[in-house]
């Protein structure tokens, strides 16, 4: 069964600082791994992805995350939050033997304070 | 590529009243996917098509929810005797054949039912 696990729901940072979601996954194969991000009445916007190849993924925006199998972790960090930054981030696990099939996490609200 | 497409974007309707959604997919993807996502939560899968055929719908809701792909292009989704808990934004996603692709989404239905 697949699975992804949001540890929070809400995280707050300052303009500048470092940003981490925190990511677990629960997979019964070798996953896909994907972050979406969801800004106010617009659409889900793919963040990165990672597909066995390289367990550092770099996304768009500066954004960034490192697949780690042993801790069955995903998580998003961002080196400098900006404003725009605020939205919705959600973590998604993927499975060939699920037609591709998407699990969403519960999400994660991002504020980011000027 | 002009991305996937939904219309209508909002929908409301009296308790009881039969919906229809629509989903254009883009142009060259075989794969489509429907989702709702409620409030707070993240998007929970209903079915998919590739080309025409419906592969997977053991995850819609009930069976007042049907879907259809009759050409392999654009998808419609309805749902029969509306109820209030049905209330939620519908997400069309779609994506290539090819392994476990990014799904790009579009910007999603909302209903609400009074």
């Amino acid at each position: 069964a697949q699975s992804v696990t949001q540890l929070d729901s809400h995280v707050s940072v300052s303009e500048g600082t470092p940003v981490l979601l925190r990511c677990n996954y629960s997979s019964s194969y070798s996953p896909s791994l994907f972050w979406y991000v969801q800004h106010p009445n617009k659409g889900l916007q793919l963040l990165l992805k990672y597909t066995s190849a390289a367990t550092l993924v770099k996304g768009i925006n500066g954004f960034e995350a490192e697949f780690k199998k042993s801790e069955t972790s995903f998580h998003l960090t961002k080196p400098s939050a900006h404003m725009s930054d605020a939205a919705e981030y959600f973590c998604v696990v993927s499975g060939s033997n699920t037609g591709n099939q998407f699990y969403f996490g519960t999400g994660t609200s991002l504020t980011v304070i000027p | 590529d002009t991305g996937v497409s939904q219309n209508p974007r909002h929908k409301i309707t009296k308790r009881g009243q039969n919906v229809t959604f629509r989903c254009d997919p883009i142009s060259e993807h075989n794969r489509l996917y429907w989702y709702r996502q409620t409030l707070g939560q993240g998007p929970e899968f209903l079915t998919y098509f590739q080309n025409e055929a419906q592969l997977e719908k053991s995850r819609l809701l009930s069976d007042r929810f049907s879907a259809e792909r009759p050409k392999g292009s654009f998808s419609t989704l309805e749902i029969q005797r509306t109820e209030q808990g049905d209330s939620a934004m519908y997400l069309c996603a779609s994506s290539p054949e090819r392994g476990r692709e990014t799904q790009y989404f579009g910007p999603g239905t909302r209903l609400l039912v009074l």
